[in-house]
Order: C-alpha cells, then structure tokens, then sequence
C-alpha cells in the first residue's frame, strides 16, 4: 500500500497565486519529509524538506506546513509562477534507509 | 562532475528479453537507488545499496536484480522483461552521512513489448 498518500494528482493555478499540496503518512517512525520537484524529461530534484521537530520550514516562495499529530504536511508555494509548472513529489523516509514517495501532483501555472 | 548518469536513454524489449540499466556516479556517493515511475503511482523504489557490496530489496523488487562491485556502479538487471515492467527508471545517490539530498539521474525509458 500507498505509504504516502499525496492530493491531489492535479492542480490549475492563476499566475500569482498560491499553489497547495497535500500529503498524509502513517508510519510514525518517519524523521524526514522532503519535497521533489520534477520537470518534463527530467530526474527529480529537491526543492526543500523538514524534519518532524518544527512546524513550518520557508525557503523563498516555498513553504513546508508540517501537522505532527495529524500526521500531515503541505508544500504551500505562493505567488506561483509559470516557471513553477512541473510535477511535484512528497516523501518520507526513516533512519536514511528508504525514501518513499507519495503519487505526484501535477502542477500547472496559468498566466 | 557528469553526477548521475544513466544509460540507455530509451530501451525497447520484447517480453522474455533481459538487459541491463546502467547507472554510474561521480560524487563518491555511499548510497544508490533505483526507482520505477509510472503514471499514478510516484515513484517507487526498487533496490538500494548503502555502499559496495550491499544491497537491499525496496518496495517492487520482484523481477530485479542489482548488484555494487564498485562505489561509482549501480546496475540494473532485468531478467526476463515483461510488459509490467514499461516504465521510467531512475537512479539516484546521495552522500551515505544520514538522510539528504537525492541526486537523480535523467532516466531510462523502457518499453516491454
């Protein structure tokens, strides 16, 4: 099963506005929470992460929520860009061992 | 630094056929991995070495072999290719001092005919 559920699988968004995704875990023994984005014939690459000890982790225009007890976080990226259509992956992973990735969100920027 | 580098870029094989994904990197990086994307589902993650001589078994590893002679070396076996398997495969590695920044490679498209 999906360890790592992400929502949602698409999403349109007005140049300038704010972008949010999604993603729920079970395991709680996960200690790491990055966020990969991913262009068209490209590998990932990461764009930011967080790890369960803070709430909230900014990195320009792009911000990771992290919900501990509701086993929840969000990648938030506002005043969205055309340049920021792409395809969006969160993941988890414990003790650097294994990275498991949620299902993708396809991101698109209208301008 | 050429980073990650996967070869072929695209690969068509007919069901029963076996061939190998190449994976090399030049960061002196402990940790590798191979991962399969496909539509829906992420990517999910296959094999994984920690360093050369280890390796471990991710969450699709049937049909899959691997083995690390070499820090820089990461190949990818398939044995015996069936339609299941048309997917995009990445490799990726990071430094092996705890968790960090994965670094993908471009990826192989691979068709199973």
């Amino acid at each position: 099963q999906q360890q790592v559920k992400q929502s949602p699988q698409s999403l349109i968004v007005q140049k300038g506005g704010i972008s949010i995704i999604n993603c729920a875990y079970e395991n709680t023994a996960f200690d790491y929470f990055p966020w990969y984005q991913q262009f068209p014939g490209k590998g990932p690459a990461l764009l930011i992460a967080i790890r369960p000890d803070v709430s909230e982790k900014k990195e320009g225009r792009f911000t990771i929520s992290f919900n501990k007890s509701a086993k929840q976080f969000s990648l938030h990226i506002m005043d969205s860009q055309p340049g920021d259509s792409a395809t969006y992956f969160c993941a988890a992973e414990r003790g650097a061992q294994k990275l498991v990735f949620g299902q993708g969100t396809r991101l698109t920027i209208n301008p | 630094n050429a980073g990650v580098t996967q070869t072929p870029k695209f690969q068509v094989l007919k069901t029963g056929q076996s061939m190998t994904l190449q994976c090399a990197q030049d960061m002196n990086h402990e940790y590798m991995s191979w991962y399969r994307q496909d539509p829906g589902m992420g990517l999910r993650l296959i094999h994984y070495s920690v360093g050369a001589g280890i390796t471990d078994q991710g969450e699709v590893p049937n049909g899959y072999n691997v083995s690390r002679s070499t820090t820089e070396d990461f190949p990818l076996r398939l044995l015996s290719a069936a339609p299941s398997q048309t997917s995009v495969y990445f490799c990726a590695s990071r430094n092996g001092q705890g968790v960090g920044k994965l670094f993908f490679g471009s990826g192989t498209q691979l068709s199973v005919l």
